[in-house]
This record gives C-alpha cells, sequence and structure tokens, in this order.
C-alpha cells in the first residue's frame, strides 16, 4: 500500500523568495516519487522524478527535490519564485518498474502555490 | 508527435445516466490508465489498460468499466452516474516503463 502527505494546502511566497513545499510518502516497495504541477484547467505536466540513482533530482523550471528514504520524505524547492509558478503542485508515488505497482500513481491532496509581486 | 488528447472537455449528465469519455493516447503509447480528480483534491487511480486488457484497478465499482482499442485509444465508462462522479477525469498514456503522460481532462457533472 502506498500513501502520499502533502503539508500545506496552500504556500504563499513573495516573487524572489524560496519556494518549499513538503512531501512525505508511505510505501512497502521501493518508490518512484513524481512532482506535477497542474494550471487551472489543464491536464497535469511532470516537474521532475526520482527512480533510483542521485538522490537529488533537478526538474523543468529551477524546481528540484530530494529523496530522503529515512524521513521518507521528496520535498520540492526552487530558490527564486516567479509568478508564472503560482499553480496547484501534486506530489505522488508508484511502485518501481517492473512491480505490478508501476505506473499506477497515488496523489497527494496537493499544495496551492500562490506568488505575489 | 502529438499529445494525449481527451473528449468532450465538458459534460453535464443527470443521475443514473451513463456516460461515456474518450481519449487518444500519444502516437506509440501501448498503456492506458485514468483518474478520477474531485474538486480541490489529488487525482485518484482508477485502472489501467495495457494491450487492451484491464491491468490493475484502484477503489472503485464495477459501474466504472473501461476498454483499450487495437489503436491505443481508449474509453471510460461509468454507468448510473452519482451526484460524487462529478469530477475531472484524467487519462494518462506511456510506452512500457517510461514516463506517462496526461491529457486535459474531461470535466463531467452530475445534476
Amino acid at each position: 500500500a502506498q500513501s502520499v502527505t502533502q503539508l500545506g494546502s496552500h504556500v504563499s511566497v513573495s516573487e524572489g523568495a524560496l519556494v518549499l513545499l513538503r512531501c512525505n510518502y508511505s510505501s512497502s516497495v521501493p518508490p518512484y516519487l513524481f512532482w506535477y504541477v497542474q494550471y487551472p484547467n489543464q491536464g497535469l505536466q511532470l516537474l521532475l522524478k526520482y527512480t533510483t540513482g542521485a538522490t537529488l533530482v533537478k526538474g523543468i523550471n529551477g524546481f528540484e527535490a530530494e529523496f530522503k528514504k529515512s524521513e521518507t520524505s521528496f520535498h520540492l524547492t526552487k530558490p527564486s519564485a516567479h509568478m508564472s509558478d503560482a499553480a496547484e503542485y501534486f506530489c505522488a508515488v508508484s511502485g518501481n518498474a517492473g512491480g505490478t505497482s508501476y505506473g499506477k500513481l497515488t496523489f497527494g491532496q496537493g499544495t496551492i502555490l500562490t506568488v505575489h509581486p | 508527435e502529438t499529445g494525449v488528447t481527451q473528449s468532450p472537455t465538458h459534460l453535464i449528465k443527470t443521475r443514473g445516466q451513463q456516460v461515456t469519455l474518450r481519449c487518444s493516447s500519444q502516437s506509440g503509447h501501448n498503456t492506458v490508465s485514468w483518474y478520477q480528480q474531485a474538486l480541490g483534491q489529488g487525482p485518484q487511480f482508477i485502472f489501467q489498460y495495457y494491450r487492451e486488457e484491464e491491468n490493475g484497478r484502484g477503489n472503485f465499482p464495477p459501474r466504472f468499466s473501461g476498454l483499450q482499442f487495437p489503436n491505443y485509444s481508449s474509453e471510460l465508462n461509468v454507468n448510473a452516474l452519482e451526484l460524487d462522479d462529478s469530477a475531472l477525469y484524467l487519462c494518462a498514456s506511456r510506452r512500457g516503463n517510461n514516463e506517462q503522460f496526461f491529457g486535459p481532462g474531461t470535466r463531467l457533472t452530475v445534476l
């Protein structure tokens, strides 16, 4: 069984400030972890993913996330927020490739990011 | 390369009716998954199809069913609609163990 908890349903930052969106997961198998972004009235776009190897993962638009197994966390960060980053962000987990739960994503509740001028 | 497309974009039904939602997978993708995203919630996995067979199902009742066609397009069918079925339905496709790509979704409203 897998689950994802995103801490904070709303996060507000000033333009140029650090963005930190928190995600904790539980998984009975080695996880693959993902961050998706959703703009209003649109589908989901993959920001970054962790599968194996390096625990610090870099994604699009300057975002990165670090897999910390001991803390069961996969927090998303960006050093300097832009107005265009305002959207809803979802953390998700699946089983690893070759397993029966691969590709069947379990999502968190989402975090709405607001960026103030 | 075309992306994942879904139709219709919006749909209004009444309780008890049946609905069919359609998804056209990205070219070359042989696996399609469907998700339900209720307002203010994260998407929930409904089921996945691989080579025209259901290959995993989430916690959804049998009145949610699907089909995948040889050209890798797919359908989601929901019978006996309930008010709680109102949601954004997302389709996602992938090839093998590669990244899956999401369509823009179909917004279903049940009155």
